[in-house]
């Protein structure tokens, strides 16, 4: 159980173009769904925090206006890196969360490339 | 904003030793939890603690839950190479809203045979 799935697993687009990233919990309802992006041998750097229906909480210094996220419903949640530039080439990793102590379930990751 | 300071950054054993990391903040967590993570993947939960003093063991690995619910420990015995990964603590703070997670800066542990 408590499965995450993340599509696509990897991306190589040009300069300029957005890119959807979708996250799914496919086997349960997450109550809040998060968005991460992580560096090199780093650890997890929280972009943005989303609930079903509402509009996500994004952390200080995380442009809403570049990155859209879109809670559709309790088991999707999309992330659009709009208008990608290489400096934003990185790993995007989602997680849902549900259960008692809200635990988090990842998904395995999006390799985005800009070039 | 609570920190959590995780130690050792890096961490190279031979196959057969033990190893301990470390995860210290100033500040109480509701609960805390584990991960390991490998190279383009997404992180995997361990385990879960919540109670002050709490042990739990997961095979060769043991997870302490500090008294105070300040610190946590994962301790691996007799380490494999499957065990090199990078692990991360996360703990949920008492007051954050939406079950949001602040995660230390992670520990790569590399077990060679």
């Amino acid at each position: 159980g408590a499965v995450v799935s993340q599509h696509p697993s990897r991306v190589i687009c040009k300069s300029g173009t957005s890119v959807k990233i979708e996250c799914r919990s496919l086997d349960f309802q997450a109550t809040t769904m998060f968005w991460y992006r992580q560096f090199p041998k780093k650890s997890l750097m929280l972009m943005a925090t989303s609930n079903e229906g509402s509009k996500a909480t994004y952390e200080q210094g995380v442009e809403k206006d570049k990155f859209l996220i879109n809670h559709a419903s309790l088991t999707l949640s999309t992330l659009t890196v709009t208008s990608a530039h290489p400096e934003d080439s990185s790993f995007y990793i989602c997680s849902a969360s549900y259960g008692s102590y809200n635990e988090q379930f990842f998904g395995p990751g999006t390799r985005l490339t800009v070039l | 904003t609570q920190l959590l300071e995780q130690s050792p950054q890096f961490l190279s054993i031979q196959e057969g030793e033990n190893l301990t990391v470390y995860c210290n903040s100033s500040s109480v967590f509701s609960s805390l939890q584990w991960y390991r993570q490998e190279p383009g993947e997404g992180p995997v939960l361990l385990v879960t603690v919540v109670t002050g003093g709490e042990v739990k063991k997961l095979k060769r690995l043991t997870f302490q839950f500090g008294d105070a619910r300040k610190d946590s420990s994962l301790h691996i015995t007799a380490a494999q190479p499957g065990d090199t990964g990078l692990y991360l603590c996360a703990g949920a703070g008492v007051s954050d809203s939406w079950g949001k997670f602040q995660f230390g800066a992670g520990t790569q542990v590399v077990v060679t045979p």
